[in-house]
């Protein structure tokens, strides 16, 4: 199994919705990220996860809470988000965290916040 | 400013015609370079990963080439296919740290 899993992956919320984004890898790899990413934008990465804790948080507002329940799967619970929180959201993992080889990114799940 | 820059920011290719994207870095120190293809709405998918030591790495139609002197890579596709329609994101790896190019957008037509 090589592959990175997203669930769902089109998702519609309003701004009083609690809903949660999850992704899980079988390829035994101790890093798990979080990314965003606006139409036509680089992604732009909100968390790391290394060995299932949190090592980056790059600054991202509460109402986004990663989880990371074991080393293969990882969970983004949304709560209270804007309409701008729109956006592709991609999870990834690899090896380790020190982005070498086995950098792997799933489908992503596309929010749309009404 | 973006450590990594890519050329052209989108271009158009006939069916069958090749094409040469370019990708140019200042990260130091550098571990290694990756091309990604991203179909609109969906996540990357690795084509080739580079490190250091290597200067060119092939996959089916893509062939990526590397310069660490100057710090500049190349994704070449080879007798474009309409699927080959896609966003192509250049991706330097810093140690622990990834950074992204803001990609060029491949439109192949009929």
């Amino acid at each position: 199994d090589t592959e990175v899993t997203q669930t769902p992956k089109h998702l519609v919320m309003g701004m009083t919705n609690k809903k949660s984004l999850k992704c899980e890898q079988h390829m035994g790899h101790r890093a798990m990220y979080w990314y965003k990413q606006k139409a036509k934008k680089p992604p732009e990465l909100m968390f790391v996860y290394s060995y299932e804790k949190l090592s980056i948080n790059e600054s991202v507002p509460s109402r986004f809470s990663p989880e990371c329940p074991n080393s293969s799967l990882l969970n983004l619970h949304l709560h209270a988000l804007q309409p701008e929180d729109s956006a592709l959201y991609l999870c990834a993992s690899s090896q380790d965290g020190r982005g070498g080889y086995g950098y792997t990114f799933g489908s992503g799940t596309r929010l749309t916040v009404v | 400013k973006n450590q990594v820059e890519q050329s052209p920011q989108s271009l158009i290719i006939l069916e069958g015609k090749n094409c040469t994207l370019q990708c140019n870095y200042t990260v130091s120190p550098f571990s290694n370079l990756r091309w990604y293809k991203q179909d609109t709405g969906r996540g990357p998918v690795s084509l080739t990963i580079m490190t250091f030591s290597e200067n060119t790495k092939s996959n089916g139609r893509y062939t990526a080439t590397l310069d660490a002197d100057t710090k500049q890579s190349s994704l070449h596709i080879t007798a474009s296919q309409l699927s080959d329609s896609a966003s192509y994101i250049c991706v330097v790896s810093e140690r622990d740290k990834l950074s992204f190019g803001a990609g060029t957008t491949v439109t192949v037509r009929a």
